[in-house]
């Protein structure tokens, strides 16, 4: 029983290269999102989405790319990282496909930019 | 903007020191408070869910109650395995946690 399986669990890079976090979910839930979490502030809403093809962006979605090609994975894009992207990353899905139900988080990756 | 205050930033109990965490909040139309309990290096887990002003949840030493503005989480007789960073949530904006450390 995986439920929300997040790759890489570490990683560092150097500023302005690119990389992908992937997230995978095996509930067939239709409401995938990803957050990142800083000290003192919290888990902040980055993308999030509703089903297959469908994404829209939350509270902090500059620096960041997602697309959702299935139902079951969510990847998200960091184009040209920046040393203000260093954080941990989670990812959630929910039954509900507003999100207003309960979220289901991976583990997170944690993401240093150099 | 659906908004959510938690406090304290984190909070100091002896073990069987009962206490309450507080969150307040501000939404639109409330589609669900959320409690969550996150454990270090780990991702946050699901608690409650209270949907109306007066409803109660209770989960062992934990009990969650709602008003029209404010949620609390009520930690009676806390043991150092109740030692976590507690977040509410409205339902996908989160308050940044109140970080709870229980002493023996």
């Amino acid at each position: 029983n995986a439920g929300v399986t997040q790759t890489p669990k570490f990683q560092v890079l150097k500023t302005g290269q690119s990389m992908t976090l992937q997230c995978a979910q095996d509930m067939n839930h239709e409401y995938m999102s990803w957050y990142r979490q800083d000290p003192g502030m919290g888990l902040r809403l980055i993308h999030y989405s509703v089903g297959a093809g469908i994404t829209d962006q939350g509270e902090v979605p500059n620096g960041y790319n997602v697309s959702r090609s299935t139902t079951e994975d969510f990847p998200l894009r960091l184009l040209s990282a920046a040393p203000s992207q260093t954080s941990v990353y989670f990812c959630a899905s929910s039954y509900s496909m507003s999100g207003s139900g309960e979220l289901f988080f991976g583990e997170g990756s944690r993401l240093t930019v150099l | 903007e659906d908004q959510v205050t938690q406090s304290p930033e984190a909070l100091r109990l002896q073990e069987g020191e009962s206490s309450s965490l507080n969150c307040s909040y501000t939404v639109s139309g409330l589609r669900g408070l959320f409690w969550y309990r996150q454990d270090p290096g780990k991702g946050p887990e699901f608690l409650f869910t209270l949907y109306s002003a007066g409803e109660e949840k209770e989960k062992e030493r934990l009990k969650a109650t709602l008003t029209k503005k404010e949620s609390f989480l009520h930690i009676t007789a806390p043991k150092p395995e109740d030692s976590a960073t507690y977040l509410c949530a409205v339902p996908v904006y989160f308050g940044s946690g109140t970080k709870l450390n229980v002493k023996p």
